[in-house]
């Protein structure tokens, strides 16, 4: 167990629909970052946010969004759905002090868009 | 489970043979390194970490050498078990960065 939670672990919606994905980062980790896993692809950095604020953003598309709280978990929020953001969605915190340090990874969010 | 990436390069050992997995990575200001460890179903899991100032690195069966010349970076797993059957992936990060993550090998062990 890595410490780090994320629910809810499947998720089935239709294509234009709205989702949110919850995660809980380990405790004491500052950052929380999200990445999609597609079948034909391997981890797609997503977007890092480091105590609430964001902290470097990948290719995620204009309708995905996401925040971290002031208790640090953080929620992304998947919007008008496409058949193409059937994925694994994963969430990994880290980053206590000063020093790059690993990620841990929670076991994903399954999302299927029908 | 779920297959990863139906498309990725697999290295088939046998059943308690040494495993090298191979990683080229892109950003020569990449200070630090991860291998993953990511079973079918499952999220990764970290194996072992090196960073920018050392070439070799070692943990319980497994060895991580960072090559910065060229940009490779390698996963040597001694005594190949089944449950080394996975698909490994090397990230590597620059302070304050997410973590970009390579394509991944699939490891197979053969009894």
């Amino acid at each position: 167990d890595s410490g780090v939670t994320q629910t809810p672990k499947h998720l089935i919606t239709a294509t234009g629909q709205r989702v949110t994905l919850r995660c809980s980062p380990r405790s004491g980790d500052l950052s929380v970052y999200w990445y999609q896993q597609s079948l034909d692809q391997g981890l797609q950095f997503l977007i890092q946010y480091y105590n609430g604020e964001e902290r470097a953003k990948g290719n995620i598309l204009e309708r995905f969004s996401a925040q971290q709280f002031p208790d640090l978990h953080s929620e992304l929020n998947l919007s008008s759905l496409e058949l193409g953001d059937s994925a694994l969605y994963f969430c990994a915190s880290g980053g206590v002090g000063l020093m790059n340090t690993e990620a841990f990874f929670g076991q994903g969010t399954r999302l299927t868009v029908v | 489970g779920e297959s990863v990436g139906l498309h990725l390069p697999t290295l088939s050992v046998q059943e308690g043979d040494n495993s090298i997995i191979n990683c080229a990575y892109s950003n020569s200001a990449s200070d630090y390194f991860i291998w993953y460890k990511q079973e079918s179903g499952k999220g990764p899991q970290f194996i072992i970490d090196i960073r920018s100032n050392m070439d070799k690195r070692q943990g319980q069966r497994v060895t991580v050498l960072l090559n910065k010349t060229v940009k490779h970076l390698s996963l040597q797993i001694a005594a190949t078990q089944p449950g080394d059957s996975a698909v490994y992936f090397c990230a590597e990060n620059t302070y304050g960065q997410n973590f970009v993550f390579g394509p991944g090998t699939r490891l197979s062990v053969l009894p």
